[in-house]
């Protein structure tokens, strides 16, 4: 069984750049989520994904927007960087129809913004 | 709106002696509450969940969590520490019931002395 791998697991930007973060979920999961942990923070829930489509946000601006391929893989893609926007970005996966909360984490792609 | 709480930053235990990471919730209906543990850099990993039933909820690692609705509590238990636990400890619960896109709290860190 293959766990959610995400890439890459380090990378550091500029105010103003984008950045695109993917994420690979765990065999036979058809659902990712994204979620943003700041330092000294829990995870704050981004977006999330199924069959393509997005299925419920959370608190984020638009330019926090993402895709999911037919694989079940998915990028996170942020515009116009902010300072703020540095943080652990997580991917999860899960297997939809069954909401248990049972959530399988990536390690995580931690951005830094300067 | 659903929220977790967990008041205690840091707990200090020495292996051993039983240990017990607070939890307090605020959510509509029943609740469906979950733990979760991150080590250092590394992904969440899923501990237990409480759906219905039994208010004393076994998981991995021999951690469990009591449930009292009256007190509006769940907070996560082990009997015997051990050095190993040491790692930070989120407790969550879902943004709305039946979905898997969670809301976390903001973590207490887990310290166990030999």
């Amino acid at each position: 069984e293959t766990g959610v791998t995400q890439s890459p697991t380090h990378l550091i930007k500029t105010r103003g750049q984008q950045v695109t973060l993917r994420c690979s979920s765990q065999s036979g999961h058809n659902t990712v989520s994204w979620y943003q942990q700041a330092l000294g923070q829990g995870p704050q829930f981004i977006f999330q994904y199924y069959r393509e489509e997005e299925n419920g946000r959370g608190n984020f601006p638009p330019r926090f927007s993402g895709l999911q391929f037919p694989n079940y893989s998915s990028e996170l893609n942020v515009n116009a960087l902010e300072l703020d926007d540095s943080a652990l970005y997580l991917c999860a996966s899960s297997l939809s129809g069954r909401p248990t909360g049972e959530l399988f984490f990536g390690e995580g792609s931690r951005l830094t913004v300067l | 709106a659903q929220s977790v709480a967990q008041p205690e930053d840091q707990v200090n235990v020495a292996e051993g002696n039983p240990l017990t990471v607070k939890c307090t919730y605020s959510v509509s209906g029943n609740p469906y509450l979950f733990w979760y543990v991150q080590y250092p850099n590394r992904g969440l990993q899923f501990l237990l969940k409480y759906i219905t039933g039994d208010n004393l909820v076994k998981g991995s690692y021999g951690f469990e969590a009591e449930f009292n609705k009256s007190q509006t509590s769940f907070h996560l238990k082990k009997p015997s520490a051990l050095v190993s636990d040491s790692a930070l400890y989120f407790c969550a619960a879902p943004t709305s019931r039946g979905t898997d896109k969670l809301i976390f709290g903001t973590g207490t860190r887990l310290q166990v002395f030999p």
